[in-house]
């Protein structure tokens, strides 16, 4: 089965610029999830859908960032105005449901630096 | 609030030892999962190995096993006759209840270094 896959893989914005993050998660996964590595931090959670809705937002740092899943297919995370503290790994996860002993699959992550 | 700790921000380990990687968690739940996800340098992650916290033996994955001590609340990840491909960080993360459809936290990861 093909994986987790995400787009752009890298992307440099200028301070104050929009930019869109994808991810195209396995086929079949309901559930799909963000979450953000700033340098040398821990990887912190931002948001989980199911489905097309949103499970849990807990994690979104501010109202700068918007995340919607299209027909609980494809996810875009959207970050507008962009500011410096943005920049990092932004990475796209799914898993299916009820398989407990199942990790996530991961993407291979949207390195975003904001300039 | 669960937490992950992981101490070691960085280790270096001469090729073929063992390594064990620290990790030591806090959570009020009694149902939880544990993990330890893989970074190379190409970025993905890639899951290793998953304990539950009901599970009775420590998990084992090929040449990685997990050191469960659920009084300590540690899980140790330990790698036997590491190889130069190990090289990469490492993060153990868990879950709180047993749906694979709740979060997981992560910790902030340990750089390992395999020495040839």
């Amino acid at each position: 089965e093909a994986g987790v896959t995400q787009f752009p893989s890298h992307s440099v914005i200028e301070k104050g610029q929009t930019v869109t993050l994808r991810c195209d998660p396995i086929s079949g996964h309901d559930n799909l999830y963000w979450y953000r590595r700033v340098m040398g931090k821990e990887i912190k959670f931002l948001l989980h859908f199911v489905k097309e809705s949103k499970q849990d937002e807990s994690g979104m740092p501010n109202n700068r960032f918007l995340a919607e899943r299209t027909g609980g297919t494809y996810s875009t995370l959207k970050v507008q105005p962009a500011e410096l503290e943005d920049s990092g790994v932004y990475f796209c996860a799914s898993s299916p449901n009820a398989r407990r002993r199942y990790g996530y699959t991961f993407g291979s992550g949207t390195r975003l630096t904001v300039v | 609030a669960q937490k992950i700790t992981q101490t070691q921000p960085g280790m270096f380990v001469q090729e073929k030892e063992a390594v064990t990687l620290d990790c030591t968690y806090d959570t009020s739940d009694q149902s939880y999962g544990l993990f330890w996800y893989k970074q190379p340098s190409s970025g993905e992650m890639i899951f290793l190995i998953y304990q539950g916290s009901y599970d009775e033996q420590n998990a084992t994955e090929g040449r990685y096993s997990l050191n469960f001590q659920k009084a300590r609340k540690s899980a140790n990840l330990v790698i036997s006759a590491s190889q130069l491909g190990d090289s990469a960080m490492y993060f153990c993360a868990m879950r709180e209840g047993y749906s694979s459809a709740s979060k997981i936290i992560f910790g902030s990861g340990t750089r390992l270094s395999i020495r040839p």
